[in-house]
């Protein structure tokens, strides 16, 4: 079964500095998605992206945040200068259509720690 | 009053049960429901979708919804440990944005 596939599982990083996280969404699908988690909480919308471009993003999106797809197969967000509360799991969607029949594939997230 | 609101649980039930979940909502804009299945350090996956008010059986899974109310559900039946999960409730209006419940952990024993 086709998968969304997220890459690290797991990133320490230090305040301040930037990350990218990598996502590989599923071959055929065109509408992409980044929410994330923050532990014990709600998962949380952050952004959507069709035909090269943020269709929708929520106010978690700030100017911190960007998302790109730099090739065809590759989907990232790049957190500038991450704060402690950024500490989240990160989640990369994608789907087919954007008709809500066709449920969203979640990748099984990247773990993002900030000390 | 919270957007979508989920009972965090947990539920704990014998194999072979009947398991109910539910949520409520407050934005009447909600047109599309969802409930997804998390497993611990996985992402969400999704068991069952709806459009409007009604219910839809899928094998073992029912979900229904009751717009008038603000109100959804999922029945499990004949629950197995293997249905040992966080259950998420989702909600759309007319974008692509899901807004998710806080989730209900649910624990079936054998």
């Amino acid at each position: 079964e086709p998968e969304v596939t997220q890459t690290p599982s797991h990133q320490v990083t230090q305040m301040g500095q930037e990350v990218i996280l990598r996502c590989v969404p599923i071959s055929n699908h065109l509408y992409f998605y980044w929410y994330r988690q923050i532990l014990g909480q709600k998962v949380e919308f952050l952004v959507s992206f069709y035909n090269n471009e943020i269709s929708e993003k929520s106010e978690i999106f700030d100017d911190q945040f960007s998302v790109e797809r730099p090739d065809g197969s590759n989907f990232t967000l790049k957190i500038r200068s991450t704060k402690l509360e950024d500490s989240a799991m990160y989640f990369c969607a994608s789907s087919a259509r954007q008709e809500p029949n066709y449920g969203y594939t979640f990748g099984s997230g990247t773990r993002l720690t900030v000390v | 009053q919270k957007e979508v609101e989920q009972d965090p649980g947990p539920l704990s039930v014998p194999e072979g049960a009947i398991v109910s979940l539910n949520c409520t909502y407050s934005n009447s804009a909600f047109q599309y429901f969802m409930w997804y299945r998390q497993y611990s350090r996985k992402g969400p996956e999704l068991l069952m979708y709806t459009y409007s008010s009604g219910n839809k059986e899928d094998g073992r899974f029912t979900a229904q919804v009751d717009k008038s109310s603000k109100y959804i559900s999922l029945f499990i039946r004949d629950s197995q440990p293997s249905d040992s999960a966080t259950y998420l409730c989702a909600m759309r209006a007319a974008g692509n944005k899901l807004t998710f419940g806080g989730g209900t952990r649910v624990l079936v024993k054998p």
